[in-house]
């Protein structure tokens, strides 16, 4: 069975740090795409990053980039999200998303049950 | 930047036919998939490349892009096709998601 469990998400102050991690099994991860999705309660998904399946290859949305930096360890099957200099903009429920194939338009079709990460004083 | 636009909101009777659209520049150049969000769940995907149905998904979901709008098409709506759907492209290396529909069923 495919999981994908994330965790980490917490109250933090303006301008702090947090580290996101999303713990996969049941498929090969070096095989995969990952990503990483937010979503403000009562709102629209975001995107927010994306690693390749050897971690060699990451891009990022806009406002994110130079804050945040996804990582992937294969020996621990986990996905990370390192999150710096946080704004009261960012609290959302981050969810960790697996990307079907390297074929275009194939989709996301596993997404973890999501972690909170709320930015307030 | 690149967008998606959805209607906020769509309201159906059981039974009829729920049609969600999404719009953006160049979708004859892109692939549209569509999620589906219930309330407290995580979303699940129900079309990839524009109009292919993952397994598990019902045959009353279809999907269409025209290159100037992409349709999701639910026949036949049940009350628990009740959900937010979000429609989603690839742009330049990054993902869109669209605003999101909220779909009634009344």
């Amino acid at each position: 069975e495919v999981q994908l469990v994330e965790s980490g998400g917490t109250l933090v102050q303006p301008g702090g740090s947090l580290r996101l991690s999303c713990v996969v099994s049941g498929f090969s991860f070096t095989t995969y795409w990952m990503h990483w999705v937010r979503q403000v309660p009562g709102k629209g998904l975001v995107w927010v990053s994306r690693i390749d399946n050897h971690g060699s290859g990451t891009t990022y949305a806009d406002s994110v980039k130079g804050r945040f930096t996804i990582s992937r360890d294969i020996a621990k099957n986990t996905v990370y999200l390192q999150m710096n200099s946080l704004r009261v903009e960012d609290t959302a429920v981050y969810f960790c998303v697996r990307e079907v194939s390297a074929l275009a338009g194939t989709g996301f079709d596993y997404w973890g049950q999501g972690t909170l990460v709320t930015v307030s004083s | 930047s690149y967008d998606l636009t959805q209607p906020p909101s769509v309201s159906v009777s059981p039974g009829q036919t729920t049609t969600i659209t999404c719009s953006g520049d160049n979708l004859g150049n892109k692939y549209i998939c569509w999620y589906q969000q219930k309330a407290g769940q995580s979303p699940v995907v129900v079309m990839f490349q524009d109009s292919k149905r993952p397994s598990g998904i019902s045959e009353r979901f279809s999907g269409f892009n025209s290159g100037i709008t992409a349709t999701l098409t639910i026949s036949g709506t049940q009350t628990s096709d009740e959900a937010d759907y979000y429609c989603q492209a690839w742009d330049s290396g990054t993902v869109i998601f669209g605003g999101g529909t909220k779909l009634t069923v009344l």
